[in-house]
């Protein structure tokens, strides 16, 4: 049972466009919640992450917004750079980051020059 | 800020012999996790500590595994009888005292199994 989905595997962007990448879940006790980027031959980097007491949260190019009576979020990434290529990765975890995260399956974003 | 640091990177063995990696964590973070990764599909969680105690297992831990954190500070996960099941990448990540303090991520080990 996915607890955390991430329904695209790839997607692909003009550099200086806007990248989206979306991720659903289905646990309602998750309130805490990451993104991470995973280069190849490298462990995920953590990018950004929101609480579920807040909407959105902002890091520069990167904003995550939660839609909590969807259960969805999204990674906006504005403007997408070549050295965004990655896989990225959603994570959800409860009691206020207290327990294991549990990731979707990611997304390949490839940004073309 | 050394990073979290796995040994080895890459691991080769054949099948029934046993295996272990090695974590050395973030000095100040007390909380380490192992994580697995097989293509196509997330991190999976498999175990983690709290200073030197084990707080959690999850069921994709068989009996086969076992992981240990002595005195705290570096980790060993050992898989005894490998499977061609158990070729993965397995991910180490420390965590600071705050709940709310993200997962830092080691290399990883990838281990396969023939």
């Amino acid at each position: 049972d996915q607890q955390v989905k991430q329904n695209s595997p790839s997607l692909s962007v003009q550099e200086g466009r806007i990248s989206i990448l979306n991720c659903d879940y289905t646990n309602s006790m998750f309130d805490y919640f990451l993104w991470y980027k995973k280069y190849p031959a490298e462990g995920p980097t953590f990018l950004i992450s929101i609480s579920s007491i807040k909407d959105k949260n902002e890091d520069g190019r990167f904003t995550v917004f939660l839609n909590k009576s969807a259960k969805h979020l999204s990674l906006h990434i504005v403007p997408s750079q070549p050295g965004d290529s990655a896989v990225y990765f959603c994570a959800a975890s409860w009691n206020s980051g207290n327990t294991p995260l549990v990731f979707g399956k990611g997304t390949r974003l490839s940004v073309i020059a | 800020d050394t990073g979290v640091s796995q040994n080895p990177r890459h691991k080769i063995t054949k099948r029934g012999q046993n295996v272990t990696f090695r974590c050395d964590p973030i000095s100040e973070h007390n909380r380490l996790y192992w994580y697995r990764q097989t293509l196509g599909q997330g991190p999976e969680f498999l175990t983690y500590f709290q200073n030197e105690a084990q707080l959690e297992k999850s069921r994709l831990l068989s009996d086969r595994f076992s992981a240990e954190r002595p005195k705290g500070s570096f980790s060993t996960l050992e898989i005894q009888r490998t499977e061609q099941g158990d070729s993965a990448m397995y991910l180490c990540a420390s965590k600071g005292p705050s709940y709310n303090s993200p997962l830092h991520f080691g290399n990883g080990t990838r281990l396969t199994v023939t």
